[in-house]
């Protein structure tokens, strides 16, 4: 069954460090989105992606975050500086063939730890 | 806009008990809605989903939810509950229409007693 992969699994980092964290979304969706998790709280929407450009991003996706899809399979989260409330599980998703339904089909997250 | 509340961020019920997760919606448009299960330290797994026709939906590992409008509810369900079910419970939401998005909910973790 197609799975939506992330790597690393967990990354500890100095604060003011940057970060980038890997995904690959299933191969032909179209609409891949990066939300984060931070320890006990409810999972966040930060950016949602299609056509090769962002089509949404929330108000916590700020100028210190970028996402790329650099090849037509990867798709990356960049936190240019790490600050410490930063640190939570970033997960990743992917959606759509030729129709969003709105079924994000998830990574197994990538666990952000800043020091 | 819209958003989802999930009443009681614990519950607490005996094996072989109804498992009951209340969920309530606000959108503008036609909901599509979802609930998804995180079990400790793993991802989110989709139980199931509602988008159109029957309101009652049924998911995986003996799961089911019924989308009422008119009460603006999508209950999550299970008859007997198993061990194997503790996990924390998200419901979401598809913002669909402009901004396609899920709109996830508080969680609720549901514990489950011998």
């Amino acid at each position: 069954e197609p799975e939506v992969t992330q790597t690393p699994s967990h990354q500890v980092t100095q604060m003011g460090q940057e970060v980038i964290l890997r995904c690959v979304p299933i191969s032909n969706h179209l609409y891949f989105y990066w939300y984060r998790q931070i320890l006990g709280q409810k999972v966040e929407f930060l950016v949602s992606f299609y056509n090769n450009e962002i089509s949404e991003k929330s108000e916590i996706f700020d100028d210190q975050f970028s996402v790329e899809r650099p090849d037509g399979s990867n798709f990356t989260l960049k936190i240019r500086s790490t600050k410490l409330e930063d640190s939570a599980m970033y997960f990743c998703a992917s959606s759509g063939l030729a129709v969003n339904t709105g079924e994000l089909f998830f990574g197994e997250g990538s666990r952000l730890t800043v020091l | 806009a819209q958003s989802v509340t999930q009443l009681g961020s614990h519950v607490s019920v005996s094996e072989g008990a109804l498992v009951l997760l209340r969920c309530n919606y606000s959108s503008s448009v036609p909901p599509y809605l979802f609930w998804y299960v995180q079990y400790p330290n793993q991802g989110l797994q989709l139980l199931l989903k509602y988008t159109t026709g029957a309101t009652l939906v049924k998911g995986i590992n003996g799961f089911e939810a019924e989308f009422k409008k008119s009460e603006t509810s999508f209950h999550l369900t299970k008859p007997s509950a198993h061990m194997s079910d503790a996990a924390e419970y998200f419901c979401a939401v598809f913002a669909g229409d402009s901004s396609y998005k899920l709109i996830f909910g508080s969680g609720t973790r549901l514990l489950v007693r011998p």
